[in-house]
């Protein structure tokens, strides 16, 4: 079993829909947890972090943590053609501070 | 402007060639890492650093080797590379008690 787990995709959603993105980890202990964006060719800039369970927004982005199944998605609301990219979940785990564990990525297409 | 830069961005060389990746940051940050990326697996951490002459493994540190002798800078060293580190590299950086880690713009390596 890997250690992040995300679907590869690729996530087809209209323009103007919500986009669900998921990840689940395996280490119970993991603290906190990060979307980040990557396009073709580029480095991944990080959109969100979370810690404590819930939901947290900022703009069209929510991210969900529920630590009882391990379990962190990500929300795009009215999506756009802009947002389409590799959407990558990272954790970091209980032993080292400096240390992020990435899942594989999951690729969304937004079309017009 | 705060950035990390890596250099080169793309190097074609040969198995067993000795190479060095340079990686540098100018936000005083005290974290820096190196990860691979490759399809289907992600981003995979090479080796981290949490300070100057600090550093230590991460999950695939086989093949590499790094140093941090001053704080800004952050070299991956291949020492005889083989076809199996044909790869992308991304140099990161991370502020102690910070969240977000800033990620170089890559180099792509091609070992024939």
């Amino acid at each position: 079993q890997k250690e992040v787990e995300q679907n590869s995709g690729p996530l087809s959603v209209p323009e103007g829909a919500i986009a669900s993105l998921n990840c689940t980890y395996s280490d119970r202990g993991s603290q906190s947890f990060f979307w980040y964006r990557q396009y073709s060719g580029k480095s991944p800039e990080l959109i969100m972090f979370i810690y404590s369970n819930g939901d947290k927004e900022d703009g069209r982005f929510t991210a969900q943590l529920n630590k009882a199944s391990q379990y962190v998605s990500l929300l795009i609301r009215d999506s756009q053609p802009s947002d389409s990219a590799t959407y990558l979940c990272a954790v970091n785990p209980l032993k080292g501070y400096n240390k992020l564990i990435f899942g594989a990525g999951t690729r969304l297409a937004v079309h017009p | 402007e705060a950035q990390v830069t890596q250099n080169p961005r793309y190097l074609i060389t040969v198995t067993g060639k000795k190479l060095t990746v340079t990686c540098s940051q100018n936000m005083n940050h005290e974290y820096m890492s190196w990860y691979r990326q490759d399809p289907g697996l992600g981003l995979r951490q090479i080796y981290y650093s949490m300070n100057v002459e600090v550093t230590d493994k991460g999950d695939v540190p086989e093949g590499y080797k790094v140093s941090r002798k001053e704080k800004r800078n952050f070299p991956l060293i291949l020492e005889s590379p083989s076809p199996n580190q044909t790869s992308l590299y991304f140099c990161a950086s991370l502020q102690r008690g910070g969240y977000e880690q800033y990620f170089g713009p890559g180099t792509r390596l091609t070992v024939t």
